[in-house]
């Protein structure tokens, strides 16, 4: 199946930094990527979608100038989160999405990234 | 009440027998997803489904659009079956809505 690859896995870093995270489809065109935060034993939750060469659909409540998604081709995009605090430790998921971009075409799911805010 | 019902919430099983989980929502959906994700983190899409039942190895995945459920069976179930399985479904349009996943443990 389609692969999508996510760096880093892993990464802490101290508070008020920013960290980017990379999410790539390896062996497709993804027309649409999406963005997911994970809290422990909790389900995903949805912050943003974003199509290659247009700006990111955030969802209600997740603050777009902190959590900065750029789709620039079609095989990256990339999340930054700036100016990180504690609350914002989470692991980070995205998914990508080729084919026409209809709902038809199946997610792949990268592997995460886990991210510390000390 | 959430829009992706999951249950059960967990599950112990003995090597080899026959797993269902059970998925319920209450809204309109295009497709619904069953996703597997293991404790390192990583999500593997199991099945995307928008009627009738999808078969692949020992994993069945059936869908009833009446009744807004869907269920994943597992076959001859094995240690390394042990993950999170978690229900997702496409309403119209992009977004994915998320059950609570169910975790899974399967003892040798």
């Amino acid at each position: 199946g389609a692969v999508v690859s996510q760096h880093p896995s892993r990464v802490i870093c101290k508070s008020g930094t920013s960290v980017k995270i990379e999410c790539r489809s390896l062996d497709f065109q993804a027309t649409t990527m999406f963005w997911y935060r994970q809290f422990p034993k909790k389900s995903l939750m949805l912050m943003a979608t974003s199509n290659e060469g247009s700006k990111a659909t955030y969802e209600q409540g997740v603050e777009k100038d902190k959590f900065l998604i750029n789709h620039a081709s079609l095989t990256l995009s990339t999340l930054t989160v700036t100016s990180a605090h504690p609350e914002d430790s989470s692991f980070y998921i995205c998914s990508a999405r080729g084919g026409s971009g209809s709902w038809t075409d199946t997610q792949y799911f990268g592997p995460g990234t886990r991210l510390t805010v000390l | 009440k959430n829009e992706v019902e999951q249950s059960p919430q967990n599950l112990t099983a003995q090597e080899g027998e026959f797993i269902t989980i059970n998925c319920s929502y209450s809204v309109g959906i295009s497709a619904l997803h069953w996703l597997q994700q293991h404790p390192g983190g990583g999500i593997v899409s199991l099945f995307m489904l928008s009627s009738g039942k999808k078969k692949h190895g020992r994993l069945i995945a059936t869908i009833n659009i009446q009744e807004k459920h869907s269920s994943l069976h597992i076959t001859a179930s094995h240690p390394r079956d042990s993950a999170v399985y978690i229900c997702a479904v496409s309403e119209y349009g992009n977004k994915l809505v998320f059950g609570a996943g169910t975790i899974l443990r399967v003892k040798s």
